[in-house]
């Protein structure tokens, strides 16, 4: 079984703080995903990695994909309240019956103004 | 492009009870596929299906079931309700069958969810 531990679980900070989620397994994947879930509706695909050390940045958000393709982080930078949301990591794993996402169990993160 | 829809949203079922929800991917979209999401165990692989065949399935027991029609649209089926099977169930659409894709990916689009309650 692929598991994908997030941390940390919970975060609060102040609006122009600057904050780093990370999401670990000890499974190799095919590609890691990040997703952005708002209460009451489904996630949206923020970013894709796909080749280990891949830094990509989406605004104020950076995001890595590990060199083993184990493990990735998400930093924003100056977070603003509009940041709050859970922060959702999922890695693909491939197979001869398809693509299978698993999912990270979420950052829930609060920016106070 | 309109998106991913679900219904019903909301959906109240007592113990024992069995229980259909609706999705309809986006237009072309022809891979569905659904998940669970629960506060204990997060979001969690139901079953993936594209041309009305399954094509995956995640860690489930038989009673949750699931089907496509030739228009995409899929439906998922939990007979025999458990007070366990509370949970947010969100439905994803995507262009291509994730068979096709290796080592990339498939953008998966979700739906809103429907939230079952089972009293």
């Amino acid at each position: 079984t692929q598991l994908l531990e997030q941390s940390p679980q919970f975060l609060s900070i102040q609006e122009g703080e600057n904050l780093t989620v990370y999401c670990n397994s000890s499974s190799v994947f095919s590609s890691l995903q990040w997703y952005r879930q708002e209460p009451g509706e489904g996630p949206v695909l923020l970013v894709t990695v796909v080749t280990g050390g891949e830094v990509k940045k989406l605004k104020r958000l950076t995001f890595q994909f590990g060199d083993a393709r184990k493990d990735s982080s998400l930093h924003i930078t100056a977070a603003q309240p509009g940041d709050t949301g859970l922060y959702l990591c999922a890695g693909l794993t491939v197979s001869r019956q398809g693509n299978m996402l698993t999912f990270g169990g979420g950052t829930r993160l609060m920016v106070k103004p | 492009k309109a998106g991913v829809t679900q219904t019903p949203r909301y959906l109240i079922k007592t113990r024992g009870q069995q229980v259909t929800l609706s999705c309809s991917p986006i237009s072309g979209h022809r891979s569905v596929s659904w998940y669970q999401q629960t506060p204990g165990q997060g979001l969690q692989f139901l079953f993936e299906y594209f041309s009305e065949t399954q094509r995956n399935k995640g860690n489930f027991p038989g009673r949750f079931s699931g089907r496509q029609f030739s228009n995409s649209r899929s439906e998922m089926n939990v007979s025999t309700l458990e007070l366990g099977d509370s949970a947010l169930y969100l439905c994803a659409s995507s262009p291509r069958s994730s068979i096709r894709t290796l080592r990339s990916y498939n953008e998966q689009f979700f739906g809103p969810g429907t939230r079952l309650t089972v009293l």
